[in-house]
């Protein structure tokens, strides 16, 4: 069974402190990861994909890295504005181009100013 | 493009009534879903469409719940009778294959949905 497990649940921060989120994922057949960031209120909106082992993609303050077993990314000297939750999502071949993202419950963000 | 719409934003009905979601889609997108969320579940996968036809609906969790995709910028989740579990945020997604493969799925800003 297709399972996306991420941790902490809940993290906080300094501005400034950097640190790592985790995404574990089992899926047979890996098509894809997104990373999303949803805002309270808001629909979780898109940040990353990876596709393969040792890809990484970075974006302002954020990288995202991909193993066989995980993904990772990292914050680094974050500001009170990157205060959010950050949701990880697999993709398996099997479903098509197209079908069923499975999501992780998500990593609460906050960071202190 | 306005992105993905929902309506209502939020509803509060009393239990028994029947509930109607709206989601209009991006236009050119011929991948519809719909997400619910709540904090002991997360994001899970209802039901999706491609060129308005169901797909997969395994998610959807009883005979309670319906869905329908009459026409390429309109979908509809129903829920008759509703109870006080289905209390929840209902998100629609769309997307397509030009763009979904890199991109993911674009969101609308959810429904919450609160049954009394």
């Amino acid at each position: 069974e297709d399972q996306v497990t991420q941790s902490p649940e809940a993290l906080r921060l300094q501005e400034g402190e950097s640190s790592s989120l985790n995404c574990s994922y089992t899926v047979s057949g890996l098509r894809g990861l997104f990373w999303y960031r949803q805002d309270p209120g808001k629909g979780p909106e898109f940040l990353f994909t990876l596709y393969s082992a040792g890809e990484e993609k970075e974006k302002e303050r954020l990288k995202a890295t991909l193993t066989k077993k995980e993904s990772f990314l990292h914050i680094t000297a974050p500001k009170p504005e990157d205060s959010a939750t950050y949701l990880c999502a697999v993709q398996a071949e099997r479903w098509g181009s197209q079908g069923n993202l499975i999501f992780g419950k998500g990593t609460k963000l906050s960071v202190k100013p | 493009d306005a992105g993905v719409i929902q309506s209502p934003r939020h509803e509060v009905t009393e239990m028994g009534q029947e509930v109607t979601l709206r989601c209009k889609p991006i236009s050119g997108h011929d991948y519809l879903f719909w997400y619910r969320q709540t904090m002991m579940r997360g994001l899970e996968l209802l039901i999706y469409f491609n060129n308005n036809v169901p797909i997969d609906d395994s998610g959807m969790p009883e005979d309670r719940f319906s869905a329908k995709m009459p026409n390429a910028s309109f979908s509809t989740l129903k829920i008759q009778p509703s109870e006080p579990r289905d209390s929840a945020v209902y998100f629609c997604a769309s997307s397509s294959d030009e763009v979904g493969v890199h991109y993911g799925y674009t969101f609308g800003s959810g429904t919450r949905l609160t049954v009394v």
